[in-house]
């Protein structure tokens, strides 16, 4: 059946390092892929997302190629500040949504 | 103007009692859900409607059922609560099965 898998955390970094956090995914099908973040006491939301090979979806300085290649889409961000301190979580919808295990970002000053 | 709205935020109560979570989409979309998010923070789906009826039913006790007066509205019942149903549920809704998925607060619900 479909998949995500997304790296473990808890992943601490310093303000202005580089962000990857991987995910890769298992499909039968053509998905679509999907980042959403979860900040302290909120509810998820959408980062940005992905609908078809090649495609890159970015928002909020954040980016990510779907490559139906490697079946991947990470999540990269060239300088990370405070307020990206999250919870970030990689799906999949392939008529029905998938997701994957969430990793936990904290941005230090 | 809030998309998705659960009521209420934060529940605590005691062992064996039954209590019900509200959630109440403006979007006009088709689809709704609950997750069960655990304190590692890992989601897990619950029960999916889709205008009114149920499309996905996961391995849940039959403790908790879930109730959709209208395609607006998808209410989460539970009985006889344990300890393990501590967590925090979130209510979704998307334009259809499959498509982008709007979440709620969350209801942080803790069991004494």
């Amino acid at each position: 059946g479909d998949s995500v898998t997304q790296m473990e955390g808890p992943v601490t970094l310093s303000e202005e390092a580089f962000l990857t956090i991987n995910c890769t995914y298992t499909a039968t099908g053509y998905p679509s892929l999907f980042w959403y973040v979860q900040y302290p006491g909120e509810g998820l939301q959408l980062l940005l997302k992905a609908t078809k090979a090649d495609d890159k979806g970015s928002n909020k300085g954040f980016e990510a190629t779907y490559r139906k290649e490697t079946t991947s889409f990470h999540l990269e961000k060239g300088s990370v500040q405070v307020s990206d301190s999250a919870v970030y979580f990689c799906a999949l919808s392939d008529n029905q949504f998938y997701f994957g295990t969430g990793t936990s970002l904290t941005v230090i000053p | 103007d809030t998309a998705v709205s659960q009521t209420p935020k934060y529940l605590v109560t005691q062992m064996g009692n039954d209590k019900s979570i509200k959630c109440e989409q403006n979007l006009g979309h088709d689809t709704m859900y609950w997750y069960k998010q655990d304190s590692k923070k890992f989601l897990k789906i619950m029960f999916s409607y889709n205008n009114k009826e149920l499309i996905i039913n996961e391995t849940v006790p039959n403790r908790f059922s879930p109730k959709s007066p209208d395609k607006a509205h998808l209410n989460l019942h539970i009985n006889s609560l344990e300890l393990g149903d501590s967590a925090v549920y979130f209510c979704a809704s998307s334009l259809y099965s499959g498509e982008v998925q709007f979440f709620g607060p969350g209801t942080r619900l803790t069991v004494l």
